[in-house]
């Protein structure tokens, strides 16, 4: 079946670590997305990539990197720069606006927990 | 700059009811799109029902109805004949021409299906 895959489900991050959560989708979306929520709120932009080799960072990419290196992947990393990494990581895709084949919907994976111990 | 509202934090509704969810936004992209997504306990955010700012009727999906007043500024969800596995949060979010890169979120209105 097509869709999103994240991994791992829970994270758990020691003090000064670096972590880096995957996210795989076989949809062949041309854009993918990072977003984080925090317990009882919406969910706000990391990063985002439209196609291969380039990504722009989303309203709070400070302490976060992504690459971009193939189609189907984006990978996020939570590095010790990122002082308060602990909240729920989703990640997405979709086609380009206006793109017809699948309308503008954006889909989401089933998230990762990370925890910061 | 684009804004999604919701001003209901927490809704009730009995098995079998209707009951309806608020959403306003505010944008000045000439197209967007508006998105309503259901975030059970689990986490997983799954897409429910989408309205393009040009489609001519509202947008209907099994039990979800979009009820889309454009004039407004409001797209609101409308869920039929509850079921108590409708219990979860519910995000109304905005994806436009001018800024297509981002999904906008409401903050979400968790709904509990009482029996």
């Amino acid at each position: 079946d097509g869709g999103i895959t994240q991994s791992p489900k829970y994270l758990f991050r020691k003090e000064g670590q670096n972590v880096t959560l995957s996210c795989e989708q076989n949809l062949n979306h041309d854009a993918m997305y990072w977003y984080r929520q925090d317990p009882g709120q919406g969910l706000r932009l990391i990063y985002y990539s439209q196609i291969v080799n380039d990504f722009q960072k989303g309203d709070i990419a400070e302490g976060y990197s992504v690459s971009r290196e193939k189609k189907e992947s984006f990978p996020l990393t939570v590095t010790s720069a990122q002082k308060n990494p602990t909240a729920f990581y989703l990640c997405a895709s979709s086609m380009p606006w206006g793109s017809r084949s699948s309308g503008n919907t954006i889909y989401f994976g089933e998230g990762s927990w990370l925890t910061v111990v | 700059a684009q804004k999604i509202t919701q001003t209901q934090p927490g809704m009730f509704v009995q098995e079998k009811e209707a009951v309806t969810l608020d959403c306003t936004y505010d944008t000045s992209d000439p197209s967007y799109g508006l998105f309503w997504y259901k975030q059970p306990s689990s986490g997983e955010m799954i897409f429910l029902i989408y309205q393009g700012s040009y489609d001519q009727q509202n947008a209907t999906e099994g039990r979800y109805s979009l009820n889309f007043q454009k004039a407004r500024k409001s797209a609101n969800l409308v869920i039929s004949a509850s079921q108590l596995g409708d219990s979860a949060m519910y995000f109304c979010a905005m994806r436009g021409s001018y800024n297509t890169d981002k999904l906008i979120f409401g903050t979400g209105t968790r709904l509990q299906v009482f029996p």
